[in-house]
């Protein structure tokens, strides 16, 4: 069974706070993709990143990080000095790669709420 | 690119009516998807189209719904006999242009709020 797990409700940090939110992804694929968006209070779904299976390289864009780690099947994001724009629901979610399909199986996601 | 363009944003309905929403995706986008979002909860996959044709359709979607992208570019979300467990957002995203594969991001519309009364 594919799953992805977002542990993490709800979290609450003070601006200019580091921030790390969790994913822990269940999959037998070999072949995958994980990707993290943001939904802000608008609705719309932003893509932030997205990592293949092969791919254990950590990325840094900015304020934002990705730690991907297959030994754990983890794939969690750090924001670095958060900022209140930052105040949104971040998703994690899988894609099988044996399946041509490109659906995506989302966490249940986890907000974040940056206060001045 | 324009983005995904979904309407209406919200839509309030008596249960038992019928309902239709629109998606105009990303130009040059083969593939589309539909999903579904309740309250605090992550999307759930629902359909998705390969140019014209509607190539998976999960569980969730029960025979009062059907979905069409007719020539391949916009697609219609149909939901007749809206029941109260229908009120969710119904999200579409589009991805991968001619060439890329299936693990292309989707990129996503605002989506539309659908309450049932």
């Amino acid at each position: 069974a594919q799953k992805v797990t977002q542990a993490q409700t709800e979290i609450s940090v003070v601006e200019k706070e580091d921030v790390t939110l969790d994913c822990v992804y269940e999959t037998r694929d070999t072949t995958y993709y994980l990707f993290w968006y943001k939904q802000p209070p608008s609705g719309e779904l932003v893509f932030l990143i997205r990592r293949n299976s092969f791919d254990e390289q950590n990325e840094i864009s900015g304020r934002y990080s990705w730690n991907f780690q297959k030994s754990t099947s983890s794939f969690n994001f750090t924001i670095t000095a958060s900022q209140v724009v930052d105040s949104a629901v971040y998703f994690c979610a899988l894609c099988r790669g044996s399946s041509n399909t490109g659906k995506l199986i989302f966490g249940q996601g986890t907000t974040l709420q940056v206060k001045p | 690119d324009t983005g995904v363009s979904q309407n209406p944003r919200h839509k309030i309905t008596k249960r038992g009516q019928n309902v239709t929403f629109r998606c105009d995706p990303i130009s040059e986008h083969n593939r589309l998807y539909w999903y579904r979002q309740t309250l605090g909860q992550g999307p759930e996959f629902l359909t998705y189209f390969q140019n014209e044709a509607q190539l998976e359709k999960s569980r969730l979607l029960s025979d009062r719904f059907s979905a069409e992208r007719p020539k391949g570019s916009f697609s219609t979300l149909e939901i007749q006999r809206t029941e109260q467990g229908d009120s969710a957002m119904y999200l579409c995203a589009s991805s991968q242009r001619p060439g890329q594969g299936a693990d292309q991001p989707q990129h996503f519309g605002d989506g539309t709020r659908l309450s049932i009364l």
